[in-house]
């Protein structure tokens, strides 16, 4: 079993759709990265985490530390939020990253 | 905000031969850099972790004679591929450990490299 499990593994959504994405790990972290890779391989940082919630534009990622679950949001969603959508872990006392496999995100216009 | 700028954006080169990949942090100090590779549709693997000025810590199973990692400097971080073979094709991407605060750290990463070997 992975340490970082992501679900679903391929999403494909209607402009406008609410669209979630969860992520679950194992270990105890210090802190839950969402990150967004595009088709040109970038990836950018999107959401830092170590507890609650935090929102920017139309993403939001929260986090629960006791269920070692993390879900991101994505509001409104629009053709150009299609990428794939990657958790990553760091955990207490290790300053790398461990990586789920990402959800790979389509939305149709 | 931090930026790490990565080159090439992608490089093809014949077997045999090496191949070097930079990255620079354009507007902070990269006191520390990772460098992973990436298959087709698969998640990043970790190679290696490079600390300015000292030697760079490998993950299992990476050759540190085949990817020699340089951190010279404070914003630069070199990646040399060396003895490029067909099976080293792949998508290298450097990332750079932020600071975010007291105790915190984030973490930036380059655009990405990728490398076909013909």
């Amino acid at each position: 079993k992975n340490e970082v499990e992501q679900s679903p593994q391929n999403l494909t959504a209607q402009e406008g759709e609410f669209i979630t994405i969860n992520c679950s790990y194992s270990v105890g972290i210090s802190a839950l990265h969402w990150l967004q890779q595009h088709p040109g391989g970038g990836i950018v940082s999107l959401f830092m985490l170590s507890s609650g919630k935090k929102k920017h534009g139309r993403l939001i990622a929260t986090i629960n530390i006791q269920e070692k679950h993390s879900s991101l949001h994505i509001t409104a969603s629009h053709p150009r939020d299609s990428a794939v959508y990657i958790c990553a872990v760091r955990s207490v006392g290790n300053e790398k990253l461990t990586f789920g496999t990402g959800t790979r995100l389509t939305i149709i216009p | 905000g931090a930026v790490v700028s990565q080159h090439p954006s992608w490089v093809i080169c014949k077997s045999g031969t090496s191949v070097k990949i930079e990255c620079r942090s354009l507007d902070f100090q990269a006191t520390t850099m990772f460098w992973y590779r990436q298959f087709p549709k698969q998640s990043l693997m970790l190679m290696a972790t490079s600390n300015e000025g000292s030697k760079a810590t490998y993950e299992q199973g990476v050759e540190k004679d085949k990817f020699l990692i340089n951190h010279a400097s404070l914003t630069l971080s070199t990646l040399t591929v060396t003895s490029a073979h067909p099976e080293d094709s792949s998508f290298y991407i450097c990332s750079a450990k932020t600071s975010q605060g007291k105790a915190e750290y984030g973490y930036t990463f380059g655009s990405g490299t990728r490398l076909t070997v013909v």
